[in-house]
């Protein structure tokens, strides 16, 4: 059973669409990062979101942390071919000191 | 500019065989990780230390032993490998432990790619 369940696992779509990745949890979370991964490279580090209801925006991306600090979003706007790769979402799990991974959203945007 | 390699990137060995990786530093980050991609899981963590010498195990440690003689190395080793390790393992550092605090980065090697046959 994944600590943090990612959807939607595979997500292809047309150049210049929204989307959005939902990364969620039973278990409340002191900061959760996203990452983003290309394929035969290690996942970088997107952002860092650590206040419940925080929203962070990098270009066209925006994050998001639930009030509850239990869930997160990933909302691409104007998606472009570049974007394609996988994203990884991280939680802290509060009081537990340990970094759970979700399972991934493999993400592919068609020219 | 990597401040993080992987050796070997790519390995198929034989069921039974031994099998180290290994990974190195250049940022002298006290935090060294071994982590295993599989689809459908993310990332696992499988070893981690915090400083030479110091290793601890993470959620799926059966089959895997992990040594830090210096700073700058962290070598997975495999016993006897088996099928069921067929993964993508990733090397990473932090300069804090991961999971402690939300301005904690975790910077990652580019991976190995082991097959066991």
């Amino acid at each position: 059973t994944q600590l943090l369940e990612q959807s939607p696992q595979f997500l292809s779509i047309q150049e210049g669409e929204n989307l959005t990745v939902y990364c969620n949890s039973s278990s409340v979370f002191s900061s959760l990062q996203w990452y983003r991964q290309e394929p035969g490279e290690g996942p970088v580090l997107l952002v860092t979101v650590v206040t419940g209801g925080e929203v962070k925006k990098l270009k066209r991306l925006t994050f998001q942390f639930g009030d509850a600090r239990k869930d997160s979003s990933l909302h691409i706007t104007a998606a472009q071919p570049g974007d394609t790769g996988l994203y990884l979402c991280a939680g802290a799990l509060q009081g537990a000191q340990k970094l759970v991974f979700g399972q991934g959203t493999r993400l592919t945007i068609n020219p | 500019d990597a401040g993080i390699t992987q050796s070997p990137r790519h390995k198929v060995t034989e069921t039974g065989t031994p099998v180290t990786l290994r990974c190195h530093q250049t940022e002298n980050h006290r935090y060294m990780y071994w982590y295993r991609q599989d689809p459908g899981h993310g990332l696992r963590l499988i070893h981690y230390s915090y400083g030479v010498k110091d290793t601890d195990k993470g959620e799926v440690s059966d089959g895997y032993s992990v040594s830090r003689s210096k700073t700058e190395d962290f070598l997975l080793t495999l016993e006897s490998a088996t099928s069921s390790q067929t993964s993508v393992y990733f090397c990473a550092i932090s300069d804090q432990l991961a999971g402690v605090s939300g301005a904690n980065v975790l910077t990652f090697g580019a991976g190995s790619r082991l097959t066991v046959l």
